[in-house]
């Protein structure tokens, strides 16, 4: 089945390491993205990627590292100057077929806790 | 800046009535809509999109408007059923380019038999 591959789905760090979420798609889509999702608050977008080897900066980026260096992947790096880490990771992919209007298809997350 | 408002309260109905929840915009004009549901510890899946010049959408049990005007959209569900409990979120074309959808924070359905 075509889907996103979050993993892991959980994991914890201590302040003051970078940390890595791995995101794999098999869907065949262009665009990538990353949200960050917290109690109460609306998803918001961390980085986005339209096309492999590119990739722009969201709402939220600071703090953050992207890479798409393949179409299926999108790892998203945490670094340690991210004041607020923990939180709830959503990568998410969509295809161009309906242009601005395509659906989101999203991964079932990494809940990232820092100590 | 762009705005979505849901009801922050968990709706509560019974088995069989209809769920009705709010999506609220300010200070933006969207082409299209899109409601979502999420279920605890797992990603959002897509359920309907509309379009600023549809009025209403359907798919099966669920149905959707668009109030340009009062710059709403509510989400139906009827005959709902227990199983329908979940996070259900709106999300609206946000300005700047490519997909770049603006999330608003979810209503908690719970549906009791």
């Amino acid at each position: 089945d075509g889907g996103i591959t979050q993993s892991p789905k959980y994991l914890f760090r201590k302040e003051g390491q970078n940390v890595t979420l791995s995101c794999e798609q098999n869907l065949n889509h262009d665009a990538m993205y990353w949200y960050r999702q917290d109690p109460g608050q609306g998803l918001r977008l961390i980085y986005y990627s339209q096309i492999v080897n590119d990739f722009q900066k969201g709402d939220i980026a600071e703090g953050y590292s992207v890479s798409r260096e393949k179409k299926e992947s999108f790892p998203l790096t945490v670094t340690s100057a991210q004041k607020n880490p923990t939180a709830f990771y959503l990568c998410a992919s969509s295809s161009r077929d309906r242009g601005l209007e395509s659906p989101l298809h999203f991964g079932n997350g990494t809940r990232l806790t820092v100590t | 800046s762009q705005k979505i408002e849901q009801n922050s309260e968990a709706l509560n109905i019974q088995e069989g009535k209809t769920a009705t929840l709010t999506c609220n915009y300010t200070n933006y004009s969207p082409a299209y809509l899109q409601w979502y549901r999420q279920d605890p510890g797992r990603g959002p899946v897509f359920l309907l999109l509309i379009r600023e010049n549809e009025k209403e959408k359907r798919k099966e049990r669920l149905k959707v408007t668009f109030d340009t005007t009062l710059k709403q959209s509510l989400f139906h569900i009827t005959a709902s059923q227990p199983a329908d409990s979940a996070t259900y979120l709106c999300a609206l074309d946000g300005s700047g380019g490519y997909n770049k959808l603006i999330f608003g924070a979810g209503t908690r359905l719970a549906v009791h038999p």
